[in-house]
Formats: structure tokens, sequence, C-alpha cells
């Protein structure tokens, strides 16, 4: 069956240290992933999206990457702010009008 | 205001009752989905839509009846309420791009008692 995962602990980091998020999946062949951010008792929001032709893809402290042999996605956030701090979910296209969410992995940010 | 909206953001209800959740959206999306959102299983599909008067069943359908008589509105209803249901509701919407953002609204926390 279709499955994604990400890490269900919560990361701690301090601030000013890169934070680095991970998403797994199974039997998909997905053309895009997106990252979404949710604050509590908040509505997910959208953050980047990377095609399945793109390795890498930048937007100002935030980096994703996208490997389609190991099947995973990676997501950085440099230079981290405690107003980083809060859930990222990673979403995969499935090829139709669907997308399928993650659980979502914690992230908290020290200063 | 330009955007999602969706109401009620609280609601307690007991079992058996019909409940109706509402999503409002400006933008004029093709798109319209439903989201359940709980512990340890992320966002999961209820329904979406793909134009007024189409939809179509997404991953935990059961329970729960949909409509979207107007492009902007669709509206969710759970027609004999169950503990199960207890959750936070999510509507969102995108444009007719399957690559497009999905914006999401605020959310509706349902209690079932």
């Amino acid at each position: 069956s279709q499955k994604i995962e990400q890490n269900s602990e919560a990361l701690n980091i301090q601030e000013g240290k890169t934070a680095t998020l991970t998403c797994n999946y199974t039997n998909y062949s997905p053309a895009y992933l997106q990252w979404y951010r949710q604050d509590p008792g908040r509505g997910p929001v959208f953050l980047l999206l990377i095609r399945e032709n793109e390795k890498e893809k930048r937007k100002e402290r935030l980096k994703v990457t996208f490997d389609t042999t190991l099947k995973q996605s990676l997501f950085h956030i440099t230079a981290s702010q405690p107003a980083d701090s809060a859930t990222y979910l990673c979403a995969l296209d499935t090829g139709g009008f669907k997308t399928i969410f993650g659980a979502g992995t914690r992230l908290f940010v020290k200063a | 205001d330009a955007g999602i909206t969706q109401s009620p953001r609280y609601k307690i209800t007991e079992t058996g009752r019909q409940v109706t959740l509402m999503c409002h959206q400006t933008w004029s999306h093709s798109y319209m989905f439903w989201y359940r959102q709980d512990l340890g299983h992320g966002l999961r599909l209820i329904y979406y839509s793909a134009a007024a008067d189409i939809t179509d069943k997404g991953e935990v359908p059961d329970g729960y009846v949909v409509s979207r008589s107007k492009t902007e509105n669709f509206p969710l209803t759970l027609e004999s309420a169950t503990r199960s249901q207890t959750s936070v509701y999510f509507c969102a919407s995108r444009g007719r791009d399957r690559e497009e953002t999905q914006y999401f609204g605020p959310g509706t926390r349902l209690l079932v008692l």
C-alpha cells in the first residue's frame, strides 16, 4: 500500500543551527512533492514544491531535496529561529486530483 | 474578506445528531477538499470536488455527505455523528492545475460526546 513517513518524534535544535526534516515514501511515483508548515490551531500553509526532475529547490532559508531513487525528500531550514517552531508536513502528488499528506514532524527551535 | 473561511470554528454535539460544517472560498477555485486531522494520522481526505455539482470520495468518506451547488461553497455534513468523528476538520481549495497550492481554512474542531 502507499505510505508516507515523517519523523514522528519532535526535532529540537538550537537557534542558528540547520534543521533537517525527512519525508520517506513507498509505492508512489509522485510527479512532485510539497512541504507545508502548520502552526497550532491553524491550517497548513504551503512552503515549497519540488518536481521529480528537480534535485534541489531553495527559497530564502529553506531548501528541499528530492531523491526519487531513495524515495525521500529532505527539508532544511538554515539559520533556524524560534519563529520556525511549527509542524512541517510533506505532501505527495498521487497523479490525480488528490494530494496525500504525511503526519508531520514537530520542530522546536530554542533561543 | 478574500480567502477561505470555515464555520463554526468549534462545535460540540452528541452522537446521532446531524452536523454541517461550512466552507467558503472567494477565489473561484475549481477544486475544494475536506480533510480530517487526527493525532498520528495526519491529514486524511474525506471528499473532494472538481467543480460545482461534481464531488467524489476520498480516503475516509464513510459517515459524511458533501454537496457543491455553488463554486464558492462546499459544506460537509455528518449525517449521524459518532465519537470516532471527533477531529479537526480542514477545508482547502485549489485552482485547476494540480501543481497549484492548496489553501487551507482555519479548521473546525468538532467534539462528539
